[in-house]
C-alpha cells in the first residue's frame, strides 16, 4: 500500500479541467518537493512536473502542479483524448530514506 | 539527449540471482545520482534503490534490503543491480533512471524480470 494516496481514477470530457490529488505526511510531501509523472500504456513514466510546480522543457502549460502542507495536486486543463494515461506523484520520505510513489491515478477522457 | 538502456532481464527460478545493467549516454554520468524502480505488470511504481554519483552512498526499499545491491562503474557509464534470493514477488519490469531532484527523472524503457518455477 502506497504512503502517498491518490484517487484510483478520475475522468473528464475534452476541454474540461481535472485535478488529481496526492496526500502524504510531514515526512514526505510536507517537507519535500513533489514530482508528477505520466505513463502512457506500454511506455516508461515521463516526468511532467518537478519541484511541486515546474514543468520540464516540452511539457505544455496545460499541466500545472501545486502543493499545500501535506497534499499536492496536478491540474490538467483543456483536456484532450491523448491525455488518457496513468498519473503518479512522488516525493522523498525523510523517515524511510526512500522515494515514495503514489498508487497512481487512471485518467479517462470521456 | 539523455538516454538510459536497461538489459539483463529474463526468467529465473525462485532463489536464483540476476544482474541488471543500465547503459547511460548523453550526460556526464559521474555527476548524477541514479535509481532503480520496478513495476509489476498492470500495477503501480515501486522505488527499489538509489546510488550517489560517486557510489559512496546507497539506499534501498525495505522489500529488497539485504538481497539487492546497486553499484556503478563511472568509467563505463554503467549502472547495475545485483539481485539475489529472488522471489516470485520480485517479478516486475525494472527501470533505470537518472536522478532529478531527489527522485527518478529520466527513465529507460525497462527490462522484464520474471521469477517463476
Amino acid at each position: 500500500q502506497s504512503v502517498l494516496t491518490q484517487p484510483p481514477s478520475v475522468s473528464g470530457t475534452p476541454g474540461q479541467r481535472v485535478t488529481i490529488s496526492c496526500a502524504g505526511s510531514t515526512s514526505n510531501v510536507g517537507n519535500n518537493y513533489v514530482y508528477w509523472f505520466r505513463q502512457l500504456p506500454g511506455t516508461a513514466p515521463k516526468l511532467l512536473i518537478y519541484t511541486n510546480n515546474q514543468r520540464p522543457s516540452g511539457v505544455p502549460d496545460r499541466f500545472s502542479g501545486s502543493k499545500s502542507d501535506t497534499s499536492a495536486s496536478l491540474a490538467i486543463s483543456g483536456l484532450r483524448p491523448d491525455d488518457e494515461a496513468h498519473y503518479y506523484c512522488a516525493s522523498w520520505d525523510d523517515s524511510l530514506s526512500a522515494v515514495l510513489f503514489g498508487g497512481g491515478t487512471k485518467l479517462t477522457v470521456l | 539527449e539523455v538516454k538510459v538502456v536497461e538489459s539483463g532481464g529474463g526468467l529465473v527460478q525462485p532463489g536464483e540471482s540476476l544482474r541488471l545493467s543500465c547503459a547511460a549516454s548523453g550526460l556526464t554520468f559521474n555527476t548524477y545520482w541514479m535509481h532503480w524502480v520496478r513495476q509489476v505488470p498492470g500495477g503501480g511504481l515501486e522505488w527499489v534503490s538509489r546510488i550517489t554519483s560517486d557510489g559512496g552512498d546507497t539506499k534501498y526499499a525495505d522489500s529488497v534490503k539485504g538481497r539487492f545491491t546497486i553499484s556503478r562503474d563511472n568509467a563505463k557509464n554503467m549502472l547495475y543491480l545485483q539481485m539475489n534470493s529472488l522471489r516470485a514477488d520480485d517479478t516486475a519490469v525494472y527501470y533505470c533512471a537518472v536522478n532529478w531532484g531527489m527522485v527518478p527523472g529520466t527513465w529507460g524503457q525497462g527490462t522484464l524480470v520474471t521469477v517463476s518455477s
